[in-house]
């Protein structure tokens, strides 16, 4: 079965700091993909940033990068030169070869930037 | 491209009352899904739609009907309303592999 594991519910991270959001997973299938989403207070869905298993490099996305550390089974998203538009929730998701029709999500991390 | 649609984006409804919440998607997806967000547990998966014609159940079906009569829509139905289905609601679509999962705006259901 997948599980997607977020430890950490809420984090404060200084204006123009670097934060970075945990994520482990737990598949058995060895093809599979992991997704970061924002989830802003006006509700929507906003799709960051994608690692495939079999991708040599760690992905990159503008400020985001995925720290991918296979043998650990660690997707952590790290966001550079925060913003105070970079409040909100954000959500580690696993789609897998076997069941691809779908995201199974981790529990999300609150993120507060001060300025 | 209105990419994925879905309304009403706010509901109320009395306990017991039925209704059904629509998703369209203009992308020409195969892949259709329900979820429900509720605090602290992140997104679940209710139904699910490989293709027209093909539904199946997610995580958490119970109390909810799916049909895929066409590509494009995928309207989720309540049968009976209970407070338990008090959530945010999420469509979502995207084709098979692991591109990005699209999702619509959400609908937010308070059941009293």
């Amino acid at each position: 079965a997948q599980k997607i594991t977020q430890t950490q519910p809420g984090m404060f991270v200084q204006e123009k700091e670097a934060v970075t959001l945990d994520c482990t997973y737990d598949t058995s299938d060895p093809s599979y993909g992991l997704f970061w989403y924002k989830q802003p207070s006006s509700g929507e869905m906003i799709f960051l940033i994608y690692q495939g298993s079999y991708d040599q490099q760690n992905a990159t996305e503008g400020r985001y990068s995925l720290n991918f550390q296979k043998a650990r089974k660690s997707a952590n998203l790290v966001i550079s030169a925060s913003q105070l538009g970079d409040s909100a929730m954000y959500f580690c998701a696993m789609r897998d070869k076997s069941n691809d029709y779908k995201l199974s999500f981790g529990a999300g991390t609150t993120v507060t930037v001060r300025a | 491209n209105a990419g994925v649609t879905q309304t009403p984006k706010f509901q109320v409804l009395k306990t017991g009352q039925s209704m059904t919440l629509q998703c369209a998607q203009d992308m020409n997806h195969e892949y259709m899904s329900w979820y429900r967000q509720d605090p602290g547990m992140g997104l679940r998966l209710i139904h699910y739609s490989v293709g027209a014609g093909i539904t199946d159940q997610g995580e958490v079906p119970n109390g909810y009907n799916v049909s895929r009569s066409t590509t494009e829509d995928f309207p989720l139905r309540l049968l009976s309303a209970a407070p338990s289905q008090t959530s945010v609601y999420f469509c979502a679509s995207s084709d098979p592999g692991y591109n990005e999962q699209f999702f619509g705006p959400g609908t937010r259901l308070t059941v009293l």
